[in-house]
């Protein structure tokens, strides 16, 4: 069965160093999310991506933000300056086509900030 | 502010029994609803969607609409140890695909 990949699985990073988490939604699929979720609290969107731009975005996804399909298969999430509050995990999610709303969530990246 | 609100619980059922969960929205413009299964330190898992008022079954899931309470619930027939998980309520607004999530009801179903 088809399925979302993130890689990588755990990410330890210094506080102002910049990280890229990776993504490769399913392949049929139109539409891909990033999500997060702070230890202990709720699920949070941060962006959706359509047709290679940004559709939605929430507060959370500020300028030190940004993503990216740089291939057919990738999709990346960047934090340039990383702050201790950035700590979380970071889900990935893809969804198919117009009319097809369920999104499927990979396994995620466990980004540490020190 | 759009909320999804949950019972954060916990919720003890005995195995084989139902499990009763519930949600409510403040947005009335919300469209689709979706039921998710998070296991601890694991992402969440689609269980069941459901997009017009009434009842949707799959297998031992059972969804149930109601647009004018603004409630959507999700029960669990014949509960298994392995049901226990947290699972979280997400619902969509308007034309927006982004999904906005309560903070989820922690089951435990007892063998």
């Amino acid at each position: 069965e088809p399925e979302v990949t993130q890689t990588p699985s755990h990410q330890v990073t210094q506080m102002g160093q910049e990280v890229i988490l990776r993504c490769v939604p399913i392949s049929n699929h139109l539409y891909f999310y990033w999500y997060r979720q702070i230890l202990g609290q709720k699920v949070e969107f941060l962006v959706s991506f359509y047709n290679n731009e940004i559709s939605e975005k929430s507060e959370i996804f500020d300028d030190q933000f940004s993503v990216e399909r740089p291939d057919g298969s990738n999709f990346t999430l960047k934090i340039r300056s990383t702050k201790l509050e950035d700590s979380a995990m970071y889900f990935c999610a893809s969804s198919g086509g117009w009319d097809s709303l369920s999104q499927f969530f990979g396994p995620g990246t466990r980004l540490t900030v020190l | 502010q759009k909320e999804v609100e949950q019972n954060s619980g916990p919720l003890s059922v005995p195995e084989g029994a139902i499990a009763s969960l519930n949600c409510t929205y403040s947005d009335r413009g919300s469209q689709s609803f979706f039921w998710y299964r998070q296991y601890s330190g694991k992402s969440p898992e689609l269980i069941m969607s459901i997009y017009s008022n009434g009842d949707k079954e799959d297998g031992r899931f059972t969804a149930q609409l109601n647009k004018a309470s603004q409630y959507v619930s999700l029960l669990i027939r014949d509960s298994q140890p392995s049901d226990s998980a947290t699972y979280l309520c997400a619902v969509t607004s308007g034309s927006a695909r982004q999904l906005t999530f309560g903070s989820g009801t922690q089951l435990t179903v007892l063998p």
